[in-house]
């Protein structure tokens, strides 16, 4: 079952430019995470937000988190060509808090 | 550094063949998990395991089964491999409470039943 749903499916943007992706899911939540996947490779972690935060930064990475909307939204300030991968938001289910289940991604492509 | 890694980066197997995937992670995490990533659907959870001789169904378990003898070691086996289990099929870890930890991923297996 899906639980999390990237928007957009794909963006194309230039070097220097800010990237922002939305993600958005159905039941309560303790965690939200955003990982990305360079293609054809595995999935590496990028940040963490639990449901009593509203925002977090790391590097060129800001996160926000909206429970009230069930949505959270990744920016990535001053983009760089080697930004370019697919990311993805995980939840856990507050009933159930040993999986994750991941949304179907947004495929960024970031031009030189 | 953790690290997860998988038996093959890419495998092709013949229709109704046995398949094994392999996992080996080097932290002593608790959990491990495999799951299938196909284009539109995002990454599905097959199975997961949060002990050793421990498993549990994820959203699509059909035509799967686990194995996990070792605390780094969690298998995937395909019984009679069919050509809709061509997939990537990638492999993580993490400690306890998945949800309020990140999981670990390997690099993933592309296999291909022909």
């Amino acid at each position: 079952s899906q639980q999390g749903e990237e928007d957009p499916q794909a963006l194309s943007i230039q070097e220097g430019e800010n990237a922002t992706m939305n993600c958005s899911y159905k039941t309560s939540i303790n965690n939200l995470q955003w990982y990305r996947q360079n293609s054809g490779r595995g999935l590496v972690h990028l940040i963490l937000i639990r449901s009593n935060e509203r925002e977090k930064h790391s590097g060129r990475l800001r996160v926000t988190l909206d429970t009230s909307k069930k949505s959270s939204s990744l920016l990535i300030t001053a983009s760089r060509a080697a930004d370019t991968a697919s990311y993805f938001c995980a939840t856990d289910d507050r009933r159930n808090t040993d999986k994750l289940i991941f949304g179907t991604g947004t495929r960024l492509q970031v031009f030189p | 550094d953790v690290k997860v890694t998988q038996s093959s980066r890419y495998l092709v197997k013949r229709t109704g063949e046995k398949v094994f995937l392999e996992c080996v992670q080097d932290m002593d995490h608790e959990n491990m998990f495999w799951y299938r990533q196909d284009p539109g659907l995002g990454l599905r959870l097959i199975y997961f395991s949060y002990d050793v001789k421990m498993k549990e169904k994820g959203d699509i378990p059909e035509g799967y089964s686990v194995s996990r003898e070792k605390k780094e070691r969690f298998s995937l086996i395909l019984e009679s491999a069919s050509t809709n289990q061509t997939s990537m099929y990638l492999c993580a870890s993490s400690p306890q409470l998945a949800g309020r930890y990140e999981q670990y991923f390997g690099p993933g297996t592309r296999l291909t039943v022909t």
